[in-house]
């Protein structure tokens, strides 16, 4: 089974530095998509930034940007020039696709503080 | 751009009531997921439509229901409520079949079951 871990329950940092988050996950297929999410205060769930496992380019998004490691099962989120803004709950997601469809497998999730 | 919306934002029930919670998904999207994030909790799947026919079912108690109509939007029919089913229901939406890797969350819908 599909099972992803994000071994950090909290992180802090300080405004204008840079932070990774970690993530691992395990999985027996070849060719999947990653998440990171964003859950700020007000709940919602915002993508920050996608990886297809048939890249080897590690995926960017202005400030965000991961560190890929497929044979290692690696799927790190880093921050940098960090900001108030960034202060939310991060989840690592993987995308199962069972027969056609397809469903999102979050990890436990790393609380994000900012210190100003 | 315009993104999936979801009513109502907010509910409160007594037990063993019945609660519907909608979606509206993005427009061309055709494929429609719903989440439940317990307090403190990672989201969990419950149930996805694609082109109107469920495409897969997850840790969705008998007691909830799901349907995607023709216009796509999807309602989440929940009977029978216990105090456990207080949670965040997030619906999603992903774009057409070549193109629906990317799941775009709604606000969700904040259940409290008293």
């Amino acid at each position: 089974a599909q099972t992803v871990t994000q071994s950090q329950p909290e992180m802090s940092v300080q405004e204008a530095e840079t932070v990774t988050l970690s993530c691992t996950y395990d999985t027996s297929e070849s060719d999947y998509y990653l998440f990171w999410y964003k859950q700020p205060p007000s709940r919602q769930m915002i993508l920050v930034i996608r990886q297809e496992a048939y890249k080897q380019q590690n995926a960017t998004e202005n400030r965000f940007s991961v560190n890929f490691q497929k044979a290692a099962k690696s799927f790190s989120l880093k921050i940098s020039d960090s900001q108030l803004g960034d202060a939310a709950m991060y989840f690592c997601a993987y995308r199962i696709t069972i027969q056609g469809a397809q469903k999102l497998v979050f990890g436990q999730g790393t609380r994000l503080t900012i210190n100003p | 751009a315009a993104g999936v919306i979801q009513s109502p934002r907010h509910l409160i029930k007594e037990k063993r009531e019945t609660a519907t919670l909608k979606c509206y998904p993005i427009p061309r999207h055709d494929t429609v997921y719903w989440y439940q994030q317990g307090p403190g909790q990672d989201p969990q799947f419950l149930i996805s439509f694609y082109e109107k026919m469920q495409s897969d079912k997850g840790s969705i108690p008998d007691r909830f229901s799901a349907q995607q109509f023709s216009d796509y939007h999807s309602e989440l029919n929940m009977s029978s409520l216990e105090l456990g089913d207080s949670a965040l229901y997030f619906c999603a939406s992903s774009p057409d079949r070549i193109r629906r890797d990317t799941q775009y969350f709604g606000p969700g819908t904040r259940l409290t079951v008293l």
